[in-house]
């Protein structure tokens, strides 16, 4: 059963804290991406990473950091320096080359609510 | 200017209508062209792909427009089922970056 996992589904963080959202995909794709949602606006991008061991900042990067050791795997930390993080965090995969070109893949999403 | 603008709506019409939305991108180099489809507190998912020629998948028709730098999308016989948020998205670049719109509700009543 293919697909991009994300857990937990809700995460309840304490100010000052540092949290780990999770994404794992078992579609073989190369690229991921990390995303943050917030009430009524579109998606902005917080980091994606193309290859293993190499990612690039999105819009938004500042208070988040990443890590690609394994194709399958692309966890988020959410630091303390991220001044509102209280948001809908999506994981998404993206085929790459050779793959088709039309789609991006969605995790279900975690939502991290800071207390 | 936001690199895609999308009309927030909300759109609020009965069951058969016929509503089209509208989306411009700012980067004339943009090379490729979706819609998403998103329910409310779920993740996004591909409704279609934009074509130069424009294309269709039963009740919806995407078109897009280079000269004026806008997509659309075109649903007919709208029903309860296509209340959603719809993202219109661009790849802007030969990355594999994609860029959101803030997406148009729509509302279907009865």
């Amino acid at each position: 059963d293919g697909g991009i996992t994300q857990s937990p589904k809700y995460l309840f963080r304490k100010e000052g804290q540092n949290v780990t959202l999770s994404c794992e995909q078992n579609l073989n794709h190369d690229a991921m991406y990390w995303y943050r949602q917030d009430p009524g606006q579109g998606l902005r991008l917080i980091y994606y990473s193309q290859i293993v061991n190499d990612f690039q900042k999105g819009d938004i990067a500042e208070g988040y950091s990443v890590s690609r050791e394994k194709k399958e795997s692309f966890p988020l930390t959410v630091t303390s320096a991220q001044k509102n993080p209280t948001a809908f965090y999506l994981c998404a995969t993206f085929p790459g080359a050779g793959g088709s070109y039309n789609e991006q893949f969605f995790g279900p999403g975690t939502r991290l609510t800071v207390l | 200017r936001k690199e895609v603008e999308q009309d927030p709506g909300p759109f609020n019409v009965p069951e058969g209508a016929t509503v089209a939305f509208n989306c411009t991108y700012s980067n004339s180099a943009s090379q490729s062209f979706f819609w998403y489809r998103q329910d409310c507190r779920k993740e996004p998912k591909l409704l279609m792909s934009v074509y130069s020629s424009g294309n269709e998948d039963g009740r919806f028709t995407a078109q897009l427009n280079r000269a004026s730098q806008y997509i659309s999308l075109l649903i007919r016989d709208s029903k309860l089922s296509d209340s959603a948020t719809y993202l219109c998205v661009v790849n802007m670049d030969s990355s594999y970056k994609l860029i959101f719109g803030s997406g148009t509700r729509l509302l279907v009543r009865p």
